[in-house]
């Protein structure tokens, strides 16, 4: 299957980390992305990591993968207001190397 | 150019009409993608190109919806007897084979 599953909405004060978590169910999965969102605006990728990694780390970014329980989460350092938007995780699918998208993680930083 | 290039940005249609969306990908990306994202939704998964291989077309959701990739570059998904559920915004993407996927700013398509 090619569910990617996210939980919905996350609000974060200024300054703190934030962490984003994300599910997926195609184990052969290559790639995982992590795309920004802002409001109005097309998708910003702003990570990914290969599957044979478990961890990756960019600038104030963090991506952490589990395979074995199909878990990725993005951590973001330090949030600012302008972190606010809809986080997507998405797998590239293995065969068809189609992009799987989750339906986004909603991500508001309070001053 | 520099990025993934959608027109038009908007577009208000009415229901019954046909619709063409364009998608210029960023030179030399061999795979391009169609995405189309309903209010408050992730993204749907609609149409795969790769290179010269027969497109992926198993997230169409009718036959009302097609697309072609002439040349290897430019695409067009046409929506014919639009209705109001296909209002959203339709995204596409570019890669270089298995390279993360670029996006485009989307068409926002309203069918009234």
């Amino acid at each position: 299957g090619e569910d990617v599953e996210q939980s919905l909405f996350l609000s974060v004060r200024e300054g703190d980390s934030s962490v984003i978590n994300c599910t997926y169910t195609d184990s052969s999965s290559t790639y995982l992305y992590w795309y920004k969102q802002e409001p109005g605006a097309g998708l910003q990728l702003l990570t990914y990591i290969f599957s044979n990694m478990d961890m990756k780390q960019d600038q104030r970014l963090t991506v952490l993968l589990n395979k074995k329980d199909k878990h990725l989460s993005l951590r973001i350092a330090d949030t600012q207001t302008g972190d606010s938007a809809i986080y997507f995780c998405a797998e590239r699918l293995y065969g068809n190397n189609r992009l799987a998208f989750g339906k986004g993680n909603q991500v508001v930083v309070i001053p | 150019g520099a990025g993934v290039s959608q027109s038009p940005s908007n577009k208000v249609t009415e229901k019954g009409k046909d619709v063409e969306l364009r998608c210029d990908p960023i030179s030399g990306h061999t795979a391009l993608y169609w995405y189309r994202q309903s209010l408050g939704q992730g993204l749907e998964f609609l149409i795969y190109f790769q290179g010269n291989s027969a497109p992926d077309k198993s997230g169409l959701p009718s036959d009302r919806f097609s697309a072609e990739r002439t040349g290897g570059s430019v695409s067009t998904l046409t929506i014919q007897r639009t209705q109001q559920e296909d209002s959203a915004v339709y995204l596409c993407a570019s890669s270089r084979g298995n390279a993360e996927a670029f996006f485009g700013q989307g068409t926002r398509l309203t069918v009234v």
